[in-house]
Order: C-alpha cells, then structure tokens, then sequence
C-alpha cells in the first residue's frame, strides 16, 4: 500500500528564511508519480511539482526547489527566502502508476514579517 | 492550462434536503475525475473516483447511496448529497486527471458545505 508521510505538522519561519519541508513515502511499485501542491487559506489547491520515479534529477524553479532520493524513499521541498505569501498548507502526494493519489496530512506554514 | 471549476463555491442547505456540486475541466477532457472531503486542519480524503460513463468506485466506508457521482461527460462530474445532515457539513474538493501528465491531478477551488 502506498503511504506518505510528513512529519513536520506546523512549521513557523520569519520572512527571508530558507525552509525544507520534508516528505517520506512507501511504496511497492517502482513506476510511480511524486507530487508536492500547496492550499493558501482560499482552500485551492495548487499543483506545484511532480516527478516520476524515473527521474532522480533535482529541480529548481525560483526560490522553490525539490530533492528527490530513492535511496532514503524522500521528496523533500525547499523554499529559500521565504516570504509571507509562502504561508500555507503543503501536501506532499503519491500516485502509483494508474492509481489514486495519496496525500500527506500536510505541514501548515507560517512566514512571519 | 488545466483549469477545473467547481460550482457554489459556497452552500448552506436544511438538514433533508439534497445539494448538488458540479465539477468541470474548463480547457481540456478528463476521462476520470476524484472527489475528495477535507477535514478543518486534516488532509484530503479520497471519497470516490469518477469514470466517464461509467460507475463510480467509492472508497471503502464512503456510501454511495448518499454521495451519488455522475460523469456524464467528458468535462462534468457532479457529486449529489443526498439527504444532508450536520455531519455532511465539509470541505468537498474534486479533481480532474490530465491525461498523458503523468497522472497529475488539478484541483477545483472546493465548495464549502454547511447542513444547518
């Protein structure tokens, strides 16, 4: 079955602080799809990256990027300089190949001016 | 591009009565579609997959007699709470998969449901 774990359940930073917010999943496929989305207190969620198990490589995007390790099962995501408008509730997601998406129980993020 | 919709955003009903929640892939097709109930504070929680002109398939402790889910077409789904009461009061949240986006879901902005 597969699992998803964050175990960080509230984090609270002050603006310009770098932030890793970690993730940890289980699964018995070796096709599958890791996904990070954030929720702001509108209660959208927003998709902001996935990777296939395929691919180890590590991604950047603006002060966002994202470490990707088979080898520890972890998607961890770093926001640098982080800003008040950061502030929201990250879900860290896992999908096996053609099946539903499970989600983490979510790390709630406060950045603080 | 991958813009889902989700129609009220908002609803407040009498316990008995049905409310029905409609979900729509705005600029592409989506053969298959989730419904999701979120918790205050909690994660999502997977209530039932949508198939385009198919049956639904709920998740176990999910009844389907009270969550009825169509997809009649290639843009719609719609979840129907039958019968609401208080404890139907959440979070609903559907989703739409891309195809050939490596199963990447997007997520409609949620209609908050309140049964008085």
């Amino acid at each position: 079955a597969q699992k998803v774990t964050q175990a960080q359940t509230e984090i609270s930073v002050v603006e310009k602080e770098d932030v890793t917010l970690d993730c940890v999943y289980e699964t018995r496929d070796t096709t599958y799809y890791l996904f990070w989305y954030k929720q702001p207190p509108s209660g959208e969620l927003v998709f902001l990256i996935r990777r296939n198990s395929f691919d180890e490589q590590n991604e950047i995007s603006g002060r966002y990027s994202w470490n990707f390790q088979k080898s520890t099962s972890s998607f961890n995501f770093t926001i640098t300089a982080s800003q008040v408008v950061d502030s929201a509730v990250y879900f860290c997601a896992l999908s096996e190949y053609r099946s539903d998406m499970r989600f983490g129980a979510g790390t709630r993020l406060t950045v603080k001016p | 591009g991958a813009v889902v919709s989700q129609h009220p955003s908002r609803v407040i009903c009498k316990s008995g009565t049905s409310v029905k929640i409609e979900c729509r892939s705005l600029d592409f097709q989506a053969t298959t579609m989730f419904w999701y109930r979120q918790f205050p504070k909690k994660s999502l929680m997977l209530m039932a997959t949508s198939n385009e002109g198919s049956k639904a398939t709920y998740e176990q402790g999910v009844e389907k007699d009270k969550f009825l889910i169509n997809h009649a077409s290639l843009t719609l789904s719609t979840l129907t709470v039958t019968s609401a009461h208080p404890e139907d009061s959440s979070f609903y949240i559907c989703s739409a998969r891309l195809a050939g986006a490596g199963d990447t879901q997007y997520f409609g902005p949620g209609t908050r449901l309140t049964v008085l």
